[in-house]
């Protein structure tokens, strides 16, 4: 596609849901990563994928949050067994093996009650 | 380990007037910087990048940013402000060295106030 694309744009759950947010780059760009950018904060690095292969996931917070990339295309971040202090804006970016720039998508809101 | 200090969470100035963004960064090999924008409920739209070429860089919107490396700094710059570019704005960091992986070290923000 032309840009990153990110959805549900808003998903609000409660507290002890799963909740998955999709990412799905764009087209041939082989690295991939999440980001959460709480309220009023800097976004702060979650996961980086290169192709299938997680290859850095130092910023997971806990072992309640995955992701995924099968098929080193679409990504989707999985939060088991949310908490109040998990919403926040879920940030998706990829770019080109071979560039040094990030392209964002515009975001998954995730509010949990 | 690398890092980006922003001074100000928030800059407010008139319609005209000069912009400056102050950003310092702390980086143990040569860094890549960035500034992004953020305008409300959307995602970060890159304004201009420093990756060890000219140290003067012009980006969109006639923003501009100059990487001071004995400073440590790389400060964004607007001659006269206009409404338009009420918005928040991120420095960010990135290196390729030791499995980095061009990862973004972001600051907290600036928020941008333009007033008529």
């Amino acid at each position: 596609g032309a840009g990153v694309s990110q959805t549900p744009s808003n998903k609000v759950t409660e507290k002890g849901k799963y909740v998955e947010l999709r990412c799905d780059p764009i087209s041939g760009h082989t690295a991939l990563y999440w980001y959460r950018q709480s309220l009023g904060q800097g976004p702060e690095f979650l996961i980086y994928f290169q192709g299938t292969g997680a290859a850095d996931d130092s910023g997971l917070p806990n072992d309640r949050f995955f992701a995924v990339r099968p098929e080193g295309s679409v990504s989707t971040l999985k939060i088991q067994r949310t908490e109040r202090g998990d919403s926040a804006v879920y940030l998706c970016a990829s770019r080109p093996w071979e560039a040094n720039v990030l392209t964002f998508g515009a975001g998954s809101r995730l509010t949990v009650l | 380990a690398q890092s980006v200090t922003q001074l100000g969470s928030h800059v407010s100035v008139s319609e005209g007037a000069l912009v400056l963004l102050r950003c310092n960064y702390s980086s143990s090999v040569p860094p890549y910087l960035f500034w992004y924008v953020q305008y409300p409920n959307q995602g970060l739209q890159l304004l201009l990048k420093y990756t060890s070429a000219a140290t003067l860089v012009k980006g969109i919107n006639g923003f501009e940013a100059e990487f001071k490396k004995s400073e440590t700094s790389f400060h964004l710059t607007k001659p006269s402000a206009h409404m338009s570019d009420a918005a928040e704005y991120f420095c960010a960091v990135s290196t390729n060295s030791g499995g980095s992986n061009y990862k973004l070290t972001f600051g907290k923000g600036t928020l941008l106030t333009v007033n008529p």
